[in-house]
């Protein structure tokens, strides 16, 4: 079964600074990989989706890397806002499963003011 | 409307009642995923539907869990007989197809009391 993890589990920032949150899953036979915000009481919000064959993708200050060999993704946040504060999940779609997504434990992220 | 809609928001129940869990998707989306999230966890894949068939029930946890999506739009999930550890957020996201990015709802946080 894929074993999805994601570290750290709490990160505090002071706004403005740059950030990166990661993302290691244990088998590299996935379809994609989708990176996800969840604020508190509410669903996800769909941030970044990549590709199995893409090695990054890229949406205003968010960037997300993928190396599907390492079994690893970066989520990259630039001039980090209080608004940026919110629970990031990373989540993989399984080759052998084929329908699930496998979603880890979430970075808590806290920006500043 | 625009995104996936969950109802109730909140549902309380004593254990052994049986409950429903309904979800609209995005109008169109013909894949339909359901989750369960623990406090603190990342979702828990329960079962996926594309339109009318549910392809995937693997994460179901017991058979008291059914789910059904009879037209190929809303969807159901159903808890028979309730227990304590059935307590959790169920979300339910959708998305144009396997390969497209899931949309959620803000899901249903049960409690069984």
């Amino acid at each position: 079964k894929q074993e999805v993890t994601q570290i750290p589990a709490a990160l505090s920032v002071p706004e403005g600074e740059n950030l990166v949150l990661n993302c290691s899953f244990t088998d590299s036979a996935i379809y994609n990989l989708q990176w996800f915000r969840q604020d508190p009481g509410k669903g996800l919000t769909s941030l970044l989706l990549i590709q199995s064959s893409q090695r990054e993708q890229t949406s205003g200050r968010l960037n997300a890397s993928l190396d599907k060999s390492s079994g690893r993704s970066t989520l990259y946040i630039a001039a980090s806002q209080p608004g940026d504060s919110a629970t990031y999940l990373c989540a993989v779609k399984d080759v052998n499963t084929g329908n699930q997504f496998y979603f880890g434990t979430g970075t808590s992220l806290t920006v500043i003011p | 409307g625009a995104g996936v809609s969950q109802s109730p928001r909140y549902k309380v129940a004593k254990r052994g009642q049986d409950v429903a869990l309904r979800c609209d998707p995005i109008s169109g989306h013909v894949s339909l995923f359901w989750y369960q999230q623990a406090l603190g966890q990342g979702p828990e894949f329960l079962t996926y539907f594309q339109n009318e068939a549910q392809l995937d029930k693997s994460g179901l946890p017991s058979d008291r869990f059914f789910a059904e999506r009879p037209e190929g739009s809303v969807s159901t999930l159903k808890i028979q007989r309730t227990q304590q550890e059935d307590s959790a957020v169920y979300l339910c996201a959708s998305s144009l197809g396997q390969d497209q990015p899931q949309h959620f709802g803000d899901g249903t946080r049960l409690s069984i009391l």
